[in-house]
């Protein structure tokens, strides 16, 4: 088993639909939750960070992490075809010694 | 701030010779930078963690042999692929962190092809 899972997709949405992603993971230690947005041949750039389980809220982007169900949830309101790129999540624990990373999901805004 | 630079961008090359990648935080200093591989449709892969100033200490199943690491300075670190192979081709990506913080800046990526 995969230390993180998660969909690569593609994930095909129209523009201002609300987008759903999501990774599972199976180590406990995790403390540390990050949502990551990569555009095509480009390196990836921090879009959300969450300690421990809860909620966050930035603009239209909101990241749930739920560490009883070792599940956690980036949610993007009012899609835009800028959105449209790879999703990684990725997760540390703690001291941050190494990230481990998801597959990436890749979504497509149309409009 | 926080600009990480990549260099070069893409790199082609014959088999059995080496390639070096340079990494530099443009605007910070990076006590720590991460090298990272990745392949098409999967997730990005930690090669190994540098500090500055020492070894580099690598994931379990990378050649350190083939791999040489370098983090000389605070802004600059250096992955050197040995003896490439068409395997070997791959993007890589590099990270840099500051002494106090969690986040990891990323480069815009190495495409390298070994033909």
């Amino acid at each position: 088993q995969k230390e993180v899972e998660q969909d690569p997709g593609p994930l095909s949405v129209p523009e201002g639909a609300i987008v759903s992603l999501n990774c599972t993971y199976s180590n406990s230690a995790f403390q540390y939750f990050m949502w990551y947005r990569q555009y095509s041949r480009k390196g990836p750039e921090l879009l959300m960070y969450t300690y421990s389980s809860g909620n966050k809220e930035d603009g239209r982007f909101t990241a749930q992490v739920d560490k009883s169900s070792k599940y956690i949830s980036l949610f993007i309101r009012d899609s835009q075809p800028s959105d449209s790129a790879t999703y990684l999540c990725a997760m540390s624990e703690e001291g941050f010694q190494k990230l481990v990373f998801g597959t990436g999901t890749r979504l497509l805004v149309s409009p | 701030g926080a600009v990480v630079s990549q260099h070069p961008s893409r790199v082609i090359c014959k088999s059995g010779t080496s390639v070096k990648i340079e990494c530099r935080s443009l605007d910070f200093q990076a006590t720590t930078m991460f090298w990272y591989r990745q392949f098409p449709k999967k997730s990005l892969m930690l090669m190994a963690t540098s500090n500055e100033g020492s070894k580099a200490t690598y994931e379990q199943g990378v050649e350190k042999d083939k791999f040489l690491i370098n983090h000389a300075s605070l802004t600059l670190s250096t992955l050197t692929v040995t003896s490439a192979h068409p395997e070997d081709s791959s993007f890589y990506i590099c990270s840099a962190r500051r002494s106090a913080g969690y986040e990891q800046y990323f480069g815009p990526g190495t495409r390298l092809t070994v033909t």
